[in-house]
């Protein structure tokens, strides 16, 4: 089956503790991106890749880093997670062009 | 970086009867994309139309396209209690790979 998964589904963790959540395509989409969910904000892009070892800045980059080693794989880091990094996180994929897969979510609490 | 504005921002209707949800971005565009979500889960991919076309159909789905007024609208006919979900439309530019979506028509189908 054709999908996005994302791991954590839910996390809480305290100020500062370094966090990892993994995202993982099976769709041989060359397309990465994280994005955060906020009530009222929509969804605001992190970071996105275009290719392996190809990353680039979205609209909110502070506070986040990713690595993109392989096709599949899209781990979005935060090292020193702070309470305004509370949120829903969404990983998608997608060929070139075209439309967008959306994992699951990850709802994040940073206490 | 380029924005999509849905309005209205919710949108109550009887089930049978059209909800007309519209989009306007800022900047030239690949393709515009409408997502549907549902309470926060992930997003699913509705239609997709590119910036050549005026108007695109699946199913009860109806998007049109004005690249001169930089809007776009998505019309869902003979609307069904399963229908009540988020609408979002998502701005592929035609320079750069920063998605942008806007934040959403929030719609409620009353049975």
């Amino acid at each position: 089956e054709a999908q996005v998964t994302q791991n954590p589904r839910y996390l809480i963790t305290v100020t500062g503790k370094k966090l990892t959540v993994t995202c993982s395509q099976n769709m041989n989409h060359e397309y990465m991106s994280w994005y955060r969910q906020d009530p009222g904000l929509g969804l605001r892009q992190i970071y996105y890749s275009m290719n392996v070892e190809v990353t680039d800045k979205g609209d909110v980059p502070e506070g986040y880093k990713v690595s993109r080693k392989e096709k599949r794989n899209f781990p979005l880091i935060l090292e020193s997670p702070s309470p305004n990094q509370t949120s829903l996180y969404f990983c998608a994929s997608s060929s070139t062009g075209r439309e967008q897969f959306f994992g699951p979510g990850t709802r994040l609490t940073v206490l | 970086s380029q924005q999509g504005e849905e309005d209205p921002q919710a949108l109550s209707i009887q089930e049978g009867e059209n909800a007309t949800m519209n989009c306007s971005y800022k900047t030239s565009i690949n393709n515009l994309q409408w997502y549907r979500q549902n309470s926060g889960r992930g997003l699913v991919h509705l239609i997709l139309i590119r910036s050549n076309e005026r108007e695109k159909h699946s199913g009860r789905l109806r998007v049109t396209l004005d690249t001169s007024k930089k809007s776009s609208s998505l019309l869902i006919t003979a609307s069904r209690a399963a229908d009540t979900a988020s609408y979002f439309c998502a701005t592929d530019p035609l320079r750069g790979q920063n998605f942008v979506f806007g934040p959403g028509t929030r719609l409620s189908v009353l049975p």
